[in-house]
Order: C-alpha cells, then structure tokens, then sequence
C-alpha cells in the first residue's frame, strides 16, 4: 500500500535553532501534502497545505516566515522550523491524499515529535 | 463549514465485549467520512470510510462503522474488542475535492483484559 515516509521521528534541538522536516511519499506521487501539529491529548490542527511546485497554502494564525513548507518534487514536502521556541515542542504529521476528490483517502507519516530546550 | 464531534474523551470496554465509539458530523454537502486509529508517536493509520452505498463499512482489523443520515453519525463499532484495539481513534469528515480533512478531537480506547 501507499506509504508516506516521514523523518525524523524524534528530534531534540536547542532553543533559537531550526529543524527540517521531511516527508516522502515513496511509491506513488504526492501532488499535495498536508502539515499537522498535535498537541498532548488534542486533534490534529492543520497547519497548511502545500503543492508541489507552488508557495503552501497557511491556515489563520500559523506564521508562514516561521514555518517554511517547501514542496519542491512529487515526492517530497518539507517542513523547516525557523528559530525555534520550547512552545514550538510538538507532534508534527505530514499527510497526502492519494488519487483525487473528495473521496481520496489520506496517507499519514509516522509523526515527528519535535523537543525545543 | 465541516465539522466533526466525537462526544467522549475515553471509552473503556473489557475485553470480549462489542465496542462502540461515537462520531457526529456536520457537513453542507454529501459527506465523506473517515476513522483513523493512532498508536503512541505514530502517525494516523486508516480504519475505513463511508462515500456512499451500503450504510455499514466495514474496514480493517475487524472494525465498522455504521453511516446514520438522519442522526447525522458515523459510530465505529467492533463486536469483540482486543486489548491491542487500545489507542486513540479519530473521525475525520469532508465534503468535496481535494480539501483537507476535519478531524474530530479523538476518542481514547482503553481494552481492559
């Protein structure tokens, strides 16, 4: 089956420094990618949407120059966070529809959490 | 605008017993509705979803889930729960294109033996 690819699972990072990452859809084409951060115990908030070869799409109230989506091949999507902030600590999912409309089904990464000390 | 609401937090079932975890939607068109079930740090795994047709789904790992129009819900059910059926569980809507998920906040399932 479809398998989106998403690393690294866990990262640790020092506050004010920035962390990619990466999701890859691995044995078919990934058109649109969706970004989630999850809180502890809360719903996946989508964060925004990117489209291969165009600028990502941002939901209210996310900043853009803090989280850069960069959607540069069919098969990779990535999530940079710019000078991060311990409030920034999160689980972080990358997700792609496969085929088209309404009735895609949504193919999820593993999940990053993301640590900021 | 989409919504979804999954009504309880935590649903406890012994194990051997029929499981049932709640999900209502709110959509303005046809609704497209999911489950997707979450282990510890793992991404959403597919359960199954409803587009049209026969209003019981059944999906993956002996799970289903039964589409009421007129109570607008989409109950995920399961006739004979297994402790390794403890995780979060998630009821997702849409409604048209390629537009993104709505998630409902999750339902945590814990089996008890």
């Amino acid at each position: 089956g479809a398998v989106v690819s998403q690393h690294p699972s866990w990262v640790i990072c020092k506050s004010g420094t920035s962390v990619k990452i990466e999701c890859r859809s691995l044995d078919f084409q990934a058109t649109t990618m969706f970004w989630y951060r999850q809180f502890p115990k809360q719903s996946l908030m989508l964060m925004a949407t990117s489209n291969e070869g165009s600028k990502a799409t941002y939901e209210q109230g996310v900043e853009k120059d803090k989280f850069l989506i960069n959607h540069a091949s069919l098969t990779l999507s990535t999530l940079t966070v710019t000078s991060a902030h311990p409030e920034d600590s999160s689980f972080y999912i990358c997700s792609a529809p496969i085929g088209g409309g309404a009735i895609a089904e949504a193919f999820f990464g593993q999940g990053t959490r993301l640590t900021v000390v | 605008a989409q919504s979804v609401a999954q009504p309880e937090d935590q649903v406890n079932v012994a194990e051997g017993n029929p499981l049932t975890v709640k999900c209502t939607y709110s959509v303005s068109g046809n609704p497209y509705l999911f489950w997707y079930v979450q282990y510890p740090n793992r991404g959403l795994q597919f359960l199954l979803k409803y587009i049209t047709g026969d209003n019981l789904v059944k999906g993956s790992y002996g799970f289903e889930a039964e589409f009421n129009k007129s109570q607008t819900s989409f109950h995920l059910k399961k006739p004979s729960a297994l402790v390794s059926d403890s995780a979060l569980y998630f009821c997702a809507v849409r409604d048209s294109g390629n537009t993104p998920l709505v998630f409902g906040k999750g339902t945590r399932l814990s089996v008890i033996a």
